[in-house]
């Protein structure tokens, strides 16, 4: 099946640093979704990307899916943006396959 | 609009035990997913329904796990004769608003927590 990967894996930062998280899958695929995990473990959409650039906020994503990777910028991080960041990729209106998560914690 | 949402929130249930995990997708969506999230590791796919069709059960761990959907609206995740290794967190998820084309973005609920014991 296909392979996702995300580094990395941990990231400590102070608040107001920006930050680059990267997601690798291994084939092609028609549907690619962010997600932050809340310390609740609540599962929050951050952009539906399978191809391009979004803006939302201090948050931006951008997916090259002919190179297989998508990238996750988070500017001028605050303390609620701490948690877990997942990539999940997938074809068509099938299943989703996550990678591993990236914690990010941002200090005060 | 209303979010998907299960219940219950947290279970706990005694090893052999039964169980009984529901989800309420959001209102019109067709396709309905159930994952399994273990502690520090991302959700893992269990199975997949098209309205009440069930099209993909590959991820189901065993024949004690079992999934329905039976009017293509709220679906039922099942355990049976439970085991510590069932210990996770179970997700529903639902996408594809009918009429909305190539839309496959998927929605989470908040999940049921579930510890065997």
């Amino acid at each position: 099946g296909i392979q996702v990967e995300q580094s990395p894996p941990d990231l400590i930062l102070q608040e107001g640093a920006n930050s680059t998280l990267r997601c690798n899958f291994s084939d092609s695929v028609n549907n690619l979704q962010w997600f932050h995990q809340n310390p609740w473990g609540q599962l929050i959409n951050l952009f539906y990307i399978p191809s391009g650039t979004k803006q939302n906020g201090r948050l931006s994503a951008t997916t090259v899916a002919t190179e297989r990777y998508s990238l996750l910028y988070i500017s001028s991080s605050q303390t609620t943006d701490s948690g877990v960041y997942f990539c999940a990729v997938g074809f068509g209106n099938e299943k989703l396959t996550f990678g591993t998560g990236t914690r990010l914690t941002i200090i005060p | 609009g209303a979010g998907v949402s299960q219940s219950p929130r947290y279970k706990v249930a005694k090893r052999g035990q039964d169980v009984a995990l529901r989800c309420d997708p959001i209102s019109g969506h067709v396709s309905l997913f159930w994952y399994q999230q273990a502690l520090g590791q991302g959700p893992e796919f269990l199975t997949y329904f098209q309205n009440e069709a069930q099209l993909d059960k590959s991820g189901l761990p065993s024949d004690r796990f079992f999934a329905e959907r039976p009017e293509g609206s709220v679906s039922t995740l099942k355990i049976q004769r439970t085991q510590q290794e069932d210990s996770a967190v179970y997700l529903c998820a639902s996408s594809l608003k009918r009429g909305s084309g190539s839309d496959y973005e998927q929605y989470f609920g908040p999940g049921t927590r579930l510890t065997v014991t």
